[in-house]
């Protein structure tokens, strides 16, 4: 059971807007610990999408957008493409962890 | 930019020893910290561990009675060693490079596999 909870699927068509939640606690995201969030190709390796809450790598296309309030976090994704069907991460600090903690994942299908 | 390779072996017995290897090109292991994640097949992701060059640790709570990670700033690598293995630590081990609090380059992961 992780510490960061994920929804384990989101669906949407090509075009749409998505947001894959991820709720924390006042041990991480709470306690004011930025969100980082990753994208996994199937077969691959994660890839940094957006770090400290809501800032895209060089790279990363704008429809990919970030949010944090309190104990929460969201990523956003616009104008869904056929090739961000992908399983996606948010991973924090966690201070009574001392450590990273990732979220459980969340699996976009693109219909 | 830095790119990361695991090496090591894809197949240990229980009760031994893991052993795995990180090498660090395009840059230097002379800066920043050094990850270990794992992910086990179907499943989400695991922080392993830090290290930093200076050899400073970080573990994650539940492995750290069996872990040991260490840095070769010498070879410009890091590695992972993980004892009394059992089918549970079978994962694809992916290692990071770490900055800030986050992982911003992968590597391409490596699968081992716990079996007799």
């Amino acid at each position: 059971q992780s510490l960061l909870t994920q929804p384990p699927s989101v669906s949407g068509a090509p075009g749409q807007r998505v947001s894959i939640s991820c709720t924390g606690s006042s041990s991480n995201v709470g306690a004011g610990y930025d969100v980082h969030w990753y994208q996994q190709l199937p077969g691959k390796a994660p890839k940094l999408l957006i770090s400290e809450n809501t800032n895209r790598p060089s790279g990363v296309p704008d429809r990919f957008s970030g949010s944090k309030s309190g104990t929460s976090a969201s990523l956003a994704i616009s104008g869904l493409q056929a090739d961000d069907e992908a399983d996606y991460y948010c991973q924090s600090y966690d201070s009574s962890l001392s450590g990273a903690v990732f979220g459980g994942g969340t699996k976009l299908t693109v219909l | 930019q830095v790119q990361l390779q695991e090496s090591g072996p894809g197949l240990v017995k229980p009760s031994e020893t893991l052993s795995l290897t990180c090498t660090v090109s395009g840059g230097s292991v002379n800066s920043y910290y050094w990850s270990w994640v794992r992910q086990p097949p179907g499943k989400g992701l695991e922080w392993i561990g830090n290290v930093y060059h200076g050899g400073n640790t970080n573990y994650n709570s539940s492995l750290k009675s069996r872990l040991t990670i260490s840095v070769d700033t010498s070879e410009n690598k890091f590695s992972l060693r993980l004892t009394s293995v059992t089918a549970a630590d079978t994962a694809v081990y992916y290692c990071a490079k770490f900055v800030g609090d986050w992982f911003d380059v992968w590597g391409r992961g490596i699968l081992v596999s716990v079996s007799a």
